[in-house]
């Protein structure tokens, strides 16, 4: 089956730099990969996410990049804000498995003023 | 419109006990998925409905977990004599289904086994 890891686990930065995840997946099928933002006690929620026919998507302060021939992808924050601090979730998929997707391990994201 | 919605929102049991967690997917989502959660992990997948069908369950840790959606609309989730290690977050997420549709998430159920 698949399997998503993810790093770091934790990621300090100061308010206005940038913070960058990155994943990697083993099943060569996977074709869905989207980001989840945590906050403490509350639900998991899409941000952005990508599908395997395209290297790069962008909105507004977030982007993530696919790399399928190496089997990793990355969130990219710019400019970041305090509201950023959550635990972040990278996931993989593959339609044929029901796009039931395997998260890795998250990275939790402190954005210091 | 309305969200996932999941109850109850924390459940005590003690070990031994019987649970139902329940989940109303967003209307109109086919697809229905259960995922738990421990704490300081990425949610691990349960089980999969499209409809009423439960399509994929190989993530169930043991035949003490059962799930249904005898509808095609709302879901459950029983675990049958509960153990300390069945302590986590349960969520429920749904999507429209087909293709490669987002999954939308509930805010989970915390279940503490004492």
């Amino acid at each position: 089956g698949e399997n998503v890891e993810q790093h770091p686990s934790t990621l300090s930065v100061q308010e206005g730099d940038s913070a960058v995840i990155k994943c990697t997946y083993s099943d060569s099928a996977s074709n869905y990969f989207p980001w989840y933002k945590q906050e403490l006690g509350k639900r998991p929620q899409l941000i952005i996410d990508i599908r395997s026919n395209v290297g790069e998507k962008k909105d507004q302060r977030i982007a993530v990049t696919l790399n399928k021939t190496a089997k990793h992808f990355s969130l990219h924050i710019t400019e970041t804000q305090p509201e950023d601090s959550a635990v972040y979730f990278c996931a993989a998929s593959r339609r044929a498995a029901g796009n039931k997707l395997t998260f890795g391990g998250g990275t939790r994201v402190l954005v210091k003023p | 419109g309305a969200g996932v919605s999941q109850s109850p929102r924390y459940k005590v049991a003690k070990r031994g006990q019987d649970v139902a967690l329940r989940c109303d997917p967003i209307s109109g989502h086919v697809s229905l998925f259960w995922y738990q959660q421990a704490l300081g992990q990425g949610p691990e997948f349960l089980t999969y409905f499209q409809n009423e069908a439960q399509l994929d369950k190989s993530g169930l840790p043991s035949d003490r977990f059962f799930a249904e959606r005898p509808e095609g609309s709302v879901s459950t989730l029983k675990i049958q004599r509960t153990q300390q290690e069945d302590s986590a977050v349960y969520l429920c997420a749904s999507s429209l289904g087909g293709g490669n549709s987002p999954l939308h998430f509930g805010n989970g159920t915390r279940l503490t086994v004492t």
